[in-house]
């Protein structure tokens, strides 16, 4: 059965920590990973990664794919307040015909 | 866990042709429900929200003579899109909720739809 699983579900920080959100996923033909945010409406695309080891980067976050082991992370460091947001996993098959998304990690981090 | 389908998975159809795509919620009564449309490699668009019984809320843009939203139990929200074109063809993504805002979203797996 396809299935992605995020952990954990939720998390409060405070500002400035860094923050590492968990994505396991378990797909027929595997073809990408993705990860969005979401704030208050639609989720707004942050990566997508296909190739193990190969970290992606955009300001203080970060994200990295391991294929063998079927899992992918999102770092954010020095986190502030406008990082709190449901942080969504989904991961790709091939032909695009599913994607398959995790419940979300929800963020929030105070002042 | 919650678990939200969608049928078709896929579907190719002619240009001026109505298709009508499902999204079902299996184990929970869904009060909310969202459509998305996905754009390669962007961020996902909402396009209406619908809670039973009552008329979807469009977002700005999308036009509701075109995209038919109808939920007509909690547990099924049809969308279907009016006199296809092929600018339609895209991935269309519903999501269910149970409870209210900050309640989570449970995501479908999503439609291909290609209008030729």
């Amino acid at each position: 059965e396809d299935k992605v699983v995020q952990s954990p579900l939720s998390l409060v920080v405070h500002e400035g920590d860094t923050v590492t959100l968990n994505c396991s996923y378990e797909v027929t033909n595997f073809r990408s990973l993705l990860w969005y945010k979401q704030e208050k409406k639609a989720p707004t695309f942050l990566f997508m990664l296909t190739s193990s080891g190969i970290e992606k980067k955009s300001g203080r976050l970060s994200s990295i794919l391991d294929k063998k082991e079927l899992f992918s992370i999102l770092n954010i460091t020095a986190t502030q307040t406008g990082d709190s947001a449901i942080y969504l996993c989904a991961v790709e098959a091939t032909g695009a015909n599913n994607l398959f998304f995790g419940t979300g990690t929800r963020l929030t981090v105070i002042p | 866990g919650a678990v939200v389908s969608q049928h078709p998975s896929r579907v190719i159809c002619k240009s001026g042709t109505s298709v009508k795509i499902e999204c079902r919620s299996l184990d929970f009564q869904a009060t909310t429900m969202f459509w998305y449309r996905q754009f390669p490699k962007q961020s996902l668009m909402l396009m209406a929200t619908s809670n039973e019984g009552s008329k979807a809320t469009y977002e700005q843009g999308v036009e509701k003579d075109k995209f038919l939203i109808n939920h007509a139990s909690l547990t099924l929200s049809t969308l279907t899109v009016t006199s296809a074109h092929p600018e339609d063809s895209s991935f269309y993504i519903c999501s269910a909720r149970e409870g209210g805002p900050g309640d989570t979203q449970y995501f479908g797996p999503g439609t291909r739809l290609t209008v030729l």
